[in-house]
């Protein structure tokens, strides 16, 4: 079965700074998406930024970018100009392919923005 | 921008009662799911279902739970005689078909179970 680990609980940042959230995964399939969503305190799923493994360029979405090693199985989210907005836990995720096509999480990350 | 809608948004129930959560996926979808979320714990698949069946389930859902489209908007996930356990926070995702498109998830319904 596909794990998700994120080794990091907790991260801080000062605003306008820049952070980067670790994500590591396991699995036997060589196509698969990966994904980042943010949960801000009114506990809403947010898509932040998604990935394609057949893909080997790394995805990007204005502030948001993401350093998929594929090798590694290592999926780790940059957040670039940190806002106090951005504040939220960041959970990845997996997605194989095939059968439901459900979503593997990982425990989460709770990040912290400071002024 | 469409929006999967879910329904209550909080709810409270006395433990062993049944309780009916209820999403409203895009309209265009064919793929909807179910997850819970503990609270303080990550997100946890509960089930899947296309073409009007269950296509996966986890170890979770078990006969204390069902799912139904009762007709062509709804899908709601029922739990029979809640226990304390229960109490989370359940997430409705739809997605509309095969390949890269990303899950939609509603903005839950936290059930509350005393």
């Amino acid at each position: 079965a596909q794990t998700v680990t994120q080794s990091q609980p907790e991260m801080s940042v000062q605003e306008a700074e820049t952070v980067t959230l670790s994500c590591t995964y396991d699995t036997s399939e060589s196509d698969y998406y990966l994904f980042w969503y943010k949960q801000p305190p009114s506990r809403q799923m947010i898509l932040v930024i998604r990935q394609e493994a057949y893909k080997q360029q790394n995805a990007t979405e204005n502030r948001f970018s993401v350093n998929f090693q594929k090798a590694a199985k290592s999926f780790s989210l940059k957040i670039s100009d940190s806002q106090l907005g951005d504040a939220a836990m960041y959970f990845c995720a997996y997605r194989g392919q095939g059968g439901s096509e459900k979503l593997v999480f990982g425990k989460g990350t709770k990040l912290t923005v400071n002024p | 921008e469409p929006e999967v809608t879910q329904t209550p948004s909080h709810q409270v129930t006395q433990m062993g009662q049944e309780v009916i959560l209820r999403c409203v996926p895009i309209s265009n979808h064919l793929y909807f799911y179910w997850y819970r979320q503990i609270l303080g714990q990550k997100v946890e698949f509960l089930v899947s279902f296309y073409n009007n069946e269950i296509s996966e389930k986890s170890e979770i859902f078990d006969d204390q739970f069902s799912v139904e489209r009762p007709d062509g908007s709804n899908f709601t996930l029922k739990i029979r005689s809640t226990k304390l356990e229960d109490s989370a926070m359940y997430f409705c995702a739809s997605r509309p078909d095969r390949g890269n498109q990303p899950q939609h998830f509603g903005d839950g319904t936290r059930l509350s179970i005393l």
